[in-house]
């Protein structure tokens, strides 16, 4: 069972959508990461938080810790939300991150 | 300002070749961090420097695997006797101090192809 597990793998949704995506992890952690991977490669990241929830635009993110478990959520989704969205988590006592296999997201006009 | 650069952003060697990739952290930044993502698989980690503290090489694959940190600022990835496995992106990110609760700042990437 890997560390941190994302879900889901793929998503495909309408422009305006509202978009879920999910993480769980089995590891002690201090904090947790949401990254933005463009199909170019570039990596970008979105948020770094260890308690409640962040929002950056149309973006939010919360976690629980005892439940081990984040969400990334996206409001009135684009289709240059398009990317694949990766959870990552730096395990304690150590700053080198874990990362989830990713999930593919497809937003169509 | 300026963000990590990386160079090359593409290699394409022969198996059995030494290749040496670079990362250029953001100024100041004294945590530097080396990752992989090999076609169609997640990001791994490789290796960490954190200023004048011993690197952390706990994620190297194989001795073939090396990197060094020159200065406390740019850092250079050397693979030996390259092997197609070796194939993947390499990416390289900085922090401000290496803290587990700080944003990591990302390279474009190499994207090495051994024939």
């Amino acid at each position: 069972k890997n560390e941190v597990e994302q879900s889901p793998q793929n998503l495909t949704a309408q422009e305006g959508e509202f978009i879920t995506i999910n993480c769980s992890y089995s590891v002690g952690i201090s904090a947790l990461h949401w990254l933005q991977q463009h199909p170019g490669g570039g990596i970008v990241s979105l948020f770094m938080l260890s308690s409640g929830k962040k929002k950056h635009g149309r973006l939010i993110a919360t976690i629980n810790i005892q439940e081990k478990h984040s969400s990334l959520h996206i409001t009135a989704s684009h289709p240059r939300d398009s990317a694949v969205y990766i959870c990552a988590v730096p395990r304690f006592g150590n700053e080198k991150l874990t990362f989830g296999t990713g999930t593919r997201l497809t937003i169509i006009p | 300002g300026a963000g990590v650069s990386q160079s090359p952003s593409n290699k394409v060697t022969e198996k059995g070749k030494d290749v040496e990739l670079r990362c250029d952290p953001i100024s100041g930044h004294t945590a530097l961090y080396w990752y992989r993502q090999s076609l169609g698989q997640g990001l791994e980690f490789l290796i960490y420097f954190q200023g004048n503290s011993a690197p952390d090489k706990s994620g190297l694959p194989s001795d073939r695997f090396s990197a060094e940190r020159t200065g406390g600022s740019v850092s250079t990835l050397t693979i030996q006797r390259t092997q197609q496995e070796d194939s993947a992106v390499y990416l390289c990110a900085s922090s401000l101090t290496g803290g587990k609760q700080e944003t990591q700042y990302f390279g474009p990437g190499t994207r090495l192809l051994v024939l």
